[in-house]
């Protein structure tokens, strides 16, 4: 079957960093995506990984293993809008997108 | 990036009613829609994928008796739920992938209340 594990819940303090990790077993591969999604509105697009390394988008970053299947979100400089449930989904062979049930990281002062 | 308006965003309605919900792309063809589901706490629940002038493929589970997927344009899908219950209250939320894309873009989302 199909599989994404990332944690339930982190916390971590205002200004701090935090690494958010997504480990994925899928038929396939074809890009791993992470959203943010405050409650009660839509996720939003964070970052997209097809090749193994580490993407770098102002204070996030993500990072991609495929022969581990295992990503990572990095969070720098954490702030309160930040407080939020981020999202691990993998496209699969078939151009599904295969969603893990999500972080829930509550931002402490 | 592309856009895609979702409508309506919330909308309270009676037990045994319809409700439709309306998902546009705006500045791209949505050639693939997608319909999800999430209760509070939990994530994305997809409830049915739509190909434009296509059937719809539901999940397993879902009754596509009761939620009702038009995609006829390319710029436009409806899901209607049919004789709505409160079990049906949820936030539905649709996404919208172009010819060759792989990312999709998703709608704002619509809370339904079934009262």
């Amino acid at each position: 079957g199909q599989n994404i594990d990332q944690p339930t819940e982190m916390t971590a303090t205002e200004g701090a960093i935090v690494q958010i990790n997504c480990t994925y077993q899928t038929s396939g591969f074809n890009g791993l995506f992470w959203y943010q999604q405050h409650a009660g509105e839509a996720p939003t697009f964070l970052s997209y990984n097809v090749l193994d390394g580490l993407e770098e988008k102002g204070r996030f970053s993500s990072f991609l293993s495929r022969s581990k299947g295992y990503s990572y979100l990095l969070l720098k400089e954490l702030q309160m809008k930040d407080s939020a449930s981020y999202l691990c989904a993998v496209i699969d062979s078939n151009y599904q997108l295969i969603w893990g049930a999500g972080t829930k990281l509550i931002i402490k002062p | 990036g592309a856009v895609v308006s979702q409508h309506p965003s919330w909308v309270i309605c009676k037990s045994g009613t319809s409700v439709k919900i309306e998902c546009r792309s705006l500045d791209f063809q949505a050639t693939t829609m997608f319909w999800y589901r999430q209760f509070p706490k939990q994530s994305l629940m997809l409830m049915a994928t739509s190909n434009e002038g296509s059937k719809a493929t539901y999940e397993q589970g879902v009754e596509k008796d009761k939620f009702l997927i038009n995609h006829a344009s390319l710029t436009l899908s409806t899901l209607t739920v049919t004789s709505a219950h409160p079990e049906d209250s949820s936030f539905y939320i649709c996404s919208a992938r172009g010819t060759g894309d792989i990312e999709a873009f998703f709608g704002q989302g619509t809370r339904l209340t079934v009262v």
